[in-house]
C-alpha cells in the first residue's frame, strides 16, 4: 500500500500569518491531488500536480511537487479565516487503477 | 464546468427505512464513486463504476446497494442501516478521457441513522 502520510495534524494561526502543510511518501506517485474541505461539505479540488519539481500558485497558496515525486507542500501566505478548513492530499497509488489513496489529513484554524 | 450535485443533502432514518441518494454530474465522466466519510477522517471508498458497470467493491456490506442507470446518475439505495451507518457520503466523479486521476467531489449528503 502507498501511504500518503501529511503533517501536521491541526494548526491554528492567526490571520496574517504563513503556514505550510506537508505530504510525503516513500512511493512515487504519477500526480497529487490538494482539497480543502469545510465541516459538513465535500471535498473541493485546490490543485493537480503531475510534473516532478512542479509549482502552481492559487492566489496566497503555493503547491510543491517534490522532484522525485514522493512529497508535495502546500504552503499559504498571510492565512485568513477563509482558508479554515480540512486539508487533503491524495494520488492514485500505482497497483490500484482508478482509486485515490489519501492522506489523514491537516486541519488548518486560521483565527481572526 | 466541474459540478457534481447530491440529492439530499441531509438525511435521517430509521434503522427499518429504505432510503436512496442520489448524484448527478453533467461532465462526461465515465467513472463514479461513492464514499464514506467520519469526521475529521479522509472519505473512505465503496464503490467504484466505471463505464456504468461496478468496477470496485470494497467489501461494503449488503445494505449499501449502488445503482448507476446511466452515465450521468449515480444511486446508493440503503435498507436496514445501523446507528454506526451514520456519516457524511459522498459522489465523485472522474474522467476516463484523459490519464490525469483527479476526482471531483459533490458537496455530501449527510446521514443520521436511528
Amino acid at each position: 500500500t502507498q501511504l500518503l502520510e501529511q503533517s501536521p495534524q491541526f494548526l491554528s494561526i492567526q490571520e496574517g500569518e504563513n503556514l505550510t502543510v506537508y505530504c510525503n511518501s516513500s512511493s512515487v506517485f504519477s500526480s497529487l491531488q490538494w482539497y480543502r474541505q469545510e465541516p459538513g461539505e465535500g471535498p473541493v479540488l485546490l490543485v493537480t500536480v503531475v510534473t516532478g519539481g512542479e509549482v502552481k500558485k492559487l492566489k496566497r497558496l503555493t503547491f510543491q511537487f517534490g522532484d522525485a515525486r514522493k512529497d508535495s507542500s502546500l504552503h499559504i501566505t498571510a492565512a485568513q479565516p477563509g482558508d479554515t478548513g480540512l486539508y487533503l492530499c491524495a494520488g492514485p497509488p500505482t497497483d490500484s487503477w482508478g482509486k485515490l489513496q489519501f492522506g489523514a489529513g491537516t486541519q488548518v484554524v486560521v483565527t481572526p | 464546468d466541474t459540478e457534481v450535485t447530491q440529492t439530499p443533502k441531509h438525511l435521517v432514518m430509521g434503522m427499518t427505512n429504505k432510503k436512496s441518494l442520489k448524484c448527478e454530474q453533467h461532465m462526461g465522466h465515465r467513472a463514479m464513486y461513492w464514499y464514506k466519510q467520519k469526521a475529521k477522517k479522509p472519505p473512505e471508498l465503496m464503490f467504484v463504476y466505471s463505464y456504468e458497470k461496478l468496477s470496485i467493491n470494497e467489501s461494503v456490506p449488503s445494505r449499501f446497494s449502488p445503482e448507476c442507470p446511466n452515465s450521468s446518475l449515480l444511486n446508493l439505495h440503503l435498507h436496514a442501516l445501523q446507528p454506526e451507518d451514520s456519516a457524511l457520503y459522498l459522489c465523485a466523479s472522474r474522467s476516463t478521457a484523459t490519464n490525469q486521476e483527479t476526482q471531483y467531489f459533490g458537496p455530501g449528503t449527510r446521514l443520521l441513522v436511528l
